[in-house]
């Protein structure tokens, strides 16, 4: 079965601290992926999308995220965190519409 | 300035009515998308539509439905049908189901 795994729950940083949520597929076939950020009580943005070319893929707010066929991982990175980056993140994958949500991870940023 | 509206943002209902929630968008985007977020749960699909007059069944659309008679409208009704109505629910579009979906803010709805 298709299927989107975030293992972590919730992780903290430090402020200016490297980040990388981890994001894993299950598919026949690549699919289209994507990571979108939650703030709390609000609707979901786009970070970032796959779908096909460089495995390597830039997004808004300084977060790049590496398609890894072999690994079927989609992780998100991003090299110094701040303080608002706090919220929580989604990676989805699929096809023709049908998307696959991860159940997401908390950030949490100490200071 | 386009996006996607949901309205209202919190909405409270008695159990056993049927109550509709509202999605607009002005993207011009033909797919429209309904799911529901449940804590620790991701969202999980409800109906989507990637057309005018039709629409599919996501994976838990039991309890709800949809219509879809403007491009820029696609109201979910949440029916007394369904068990376990209170959740957040996302509104999304899209240019086609092969692009990246937008959302909208969201509507918590409330059932007790």
């Amino acid at each position: 079965a298709q299927s989107v795994t975030q293992p972590d729950i919730h992780i903290t940083v430090s402020e200016g601290a490297s980040l990388e949520l981890r994001c894993n597929y299950s598919y026949g076939a690549t699919p289209y992926l994507f990571w979108y950020v939650q703030s709390p009580g609000q609707g979901l943005q786009l970070l970032l999308k796959y779908f096909s070319g460089d495995t390597l893929v830039q997004g808004i707010k300084g977060f790049e995220a590496e398609f890894k066929r072999s690994q079927s991982s989609f992780n998100l990175r991003k090299p110094s965190v701040h303080w608002s980056d706090a919220a929580e993140y989604f990676c989805a994958g699929g096809s023709q519409g049908n998307l696959i949500f991860g159940k997401g991870t908390k950030l949490s940023v100490k200071p | 300035d386009g996006g996607i509206t949901q309205s209202p943002k919190y909405l409270f209902r008695k159990e056993g009515q049927n109550v509709t929630l509202s999605c607009e968008q002005n993207l011009n985007h033909d797919a429209m998308y309904w799911y529901r977020q449940d804590p620790g749960q991701g969202l999980r699909l409800i109906y989507y539509s990637q057309i005018v007059n039709d629409f599919q069944k996501g994976d838990i659309a039991e309890g709800y439905s949809v219509s879809r008679e403007k491009k820029e409208s696609f109201p979910l009704t949440v029916t007394s049908a369904q068990k376990n109505p209170t959740a957040f629910y996302l509104c999304a579009s899209a240019m086609n189901l092969d692009y990246e979906q937008y959302f909208g803010p969201g509507t918590r709805l409330t059932v007790t």
